[in-house]
């Protein structure tokens, strides 16, 4: 346990819905990263924060993403009209100040029926 | 980011030590080696990283070559634990934050 937790574990959603995942960073980690993983590929950067900015987007976020992160704590990823495509597993990961290593939650998979 | 090369999977038995190779020969001055490692139904986690000198913590070595193309993670006494997909990823020191991965090599220890 990295100390870094995603809800909900599993979420099992239809074609079209809305679904938001949440990220709970370890305290003080300024840095906040989502990434993206599906089957027997490695994860895929989706957009980062530092603080409550985000400074950088993947142009796989397309505009069904979004990502928030209130007051630089935790971070919410939403994805609106959910396509088959979207099953994943959904990654985040936090960064303390003045380190490199990003520390990585559990996950949140997502399967779109 | 440069682009890293590993096997696809790797076969060790529990107890011997297990030395996994990258290729990053495209690697540029300003640019860190690093790994992560994911077990089966986590998520990535951080082992080491390094610039040019060889490092150690305690989870692996890792071992760079002088012209910083290649570099070796060594993992000293694996057990069980250690199956996992490892992933050598080639970051840039500044600028870029986000981690690049590719398709990792799962290793397999066996008893």
């Amino acid at each position: 346990d990295t100390g870094v937790s995603q809800n909900p574990r599993h979420k099992i959603t239809k074609r079209g819905q809305n679904v938001t995942f949440r990220c709970d960073p370890i305290s003080e980690h300024n840095r906040l990263y989502w990434y993206r993983q599906t089957l027997g590929q490695g994860p895929e950067f989706l957009t980062y924060f530092q603080n409550e900015a985000q400074l950088e987007k993947s142009r796989l976020l397309s505009d069904r993403f979004s990502a928030e992160r209130p007051k630089g704590s935790f971070s919410t990823l939403e994805i609106q009209r959910t396509e088959q495509g979207d099953s994943a597993m959904y990654l985040c990961a936090t960064c303390p100040t003045g380190k490199d290593e990003q520390y990585f939650g559990p996950g949140t998979r997502l399967t779109v029926t | 980011d440069a682009k890293t090369t590993q096997p696809t999977s790797m076969d060790c038995a529990e107890g011997r030590a297990a030395n996994l190779p990258c290729n990053h020969s495209t690697i540029s001055g300003n640019e860190y080696v690093y790994w992560y490692r994911q077990i089966h139904s986590q998520g990535p986690q951080y082992i080491i990283h390094g610039l040019k000198n060889n490092e150690t913590n305690e989870m692996a070595s890792l071992i760079i070559t002088e012209d910083r193309k290649s570099s070796t993670l060594i993992l000293p006494h694996a057990t069980l634990r250690d199956t996992a997909v490892y992933y050598c990823i080639v970051r840039l020191i500044q600028g870029a934050q986000k981690l690049v991965f590719g398709q990792g090599t799962r290793l397999t220890i066996n008893p």
